[in-house]
């Protein structure tokens, strides 16, 4: 079946530092794959988002590009902030298909 | 721009004790969801609703009963909470489920304790 693996977390950063968080997939076929972040005490909101290869998503100085051949969508900031500080998760979703597939989530901490 | 709204944002229940978790969203979605989110275990969907007068069990059903009202609302009830049951709980919605570039649309949350 369909899968998400996430990075382990937690992940620590000083602030400014160059943030990845990996997502690697299990699928067959084309989905489109997503970045949400979960802020603390609050629900999960679409950060980024690419439908098909190469395509590369960014928002808020994120980015994340996906990559069929190593079937990937890493998030990346070049530059991170202390307000960065939240659970992020990758999901992915084919057409025809109701459900979103998500990650476990992983956990980043920007110290100042 | 209320989005998706969950009541209450935090309950305490006893072993044994029902309850009923409101969600209600206002951007006229035609699908809706529950998600319970446990540590290391991400989001585990529980019922989804495709449309008014639909429901569907996900990966997690077991425990729980849902109710589409109507398009607007989809409640999740628990009729003999368990401690197995403390978790938060998560609604979503989702105008074109079927189309793959589609994302859902969360609520806040309910934090969810059985004693």
């Amino acid at each position: 079946g369909n899968s998400v693996t996430q990075m382990e977390g937690p992940v620590t950063l000083s602030e400014e530092a160059f943030l990845t968080i990996n997502c690697t997939y299990t699928a067959t076929g084309y989905p489109s794959l997503f970045w949400y972040v979960q802020y603390p005490g609050e629900g999960l909101q679409l950060l980024l988002k690419a439908t098909k290869a190469d395509d590369k998503g960014s928002n808020k100085g994120f980015e994340a590009t996906y990559r069929k051949e190593t079937t990937s969508f890493h998030l990346e900031k070049g530059s991170v902030q202390v307000s960065d500080s939240a659970v992020y998760f990758c999901a992915l979703k084919y057409e025809g298909n109701e459900k979103l597939t998500f990650g476990t989530g992983t956990r980043l901490t920007i110290i100042p | 721009n209320a989005g998706v709204t969950q009541t209450p944002k935090f309950q305490v229940l006893k072993t044994g004790q029902s309850m009923t978790l409101q969600c209600a969203q206002d951007m006229n979605h035609n699908s809706m969801y529950w998600y319970r989110q446990d540590p290391g275990m991400g989001l585990r969907l529980i019922y989804y609703s495709a449309s008014e007068g639909t429901t569907d069990k996900g990966e997690v059903p077991n425990g729980y009963n849902v109710s589409r009202l109507n398009k607007r609302e989809f409640s999740l009830r628990l009729e003999s909470a368990a401690p197995s049951q403390t978790s938060v709980y998560f609604c979503a919605s989702t105008s074109r489920a079927q189309v793959r570039n589609q994302p859902q649309h969360f609520g806040d949350g309910t934090r969810l304790s059985i004693l």
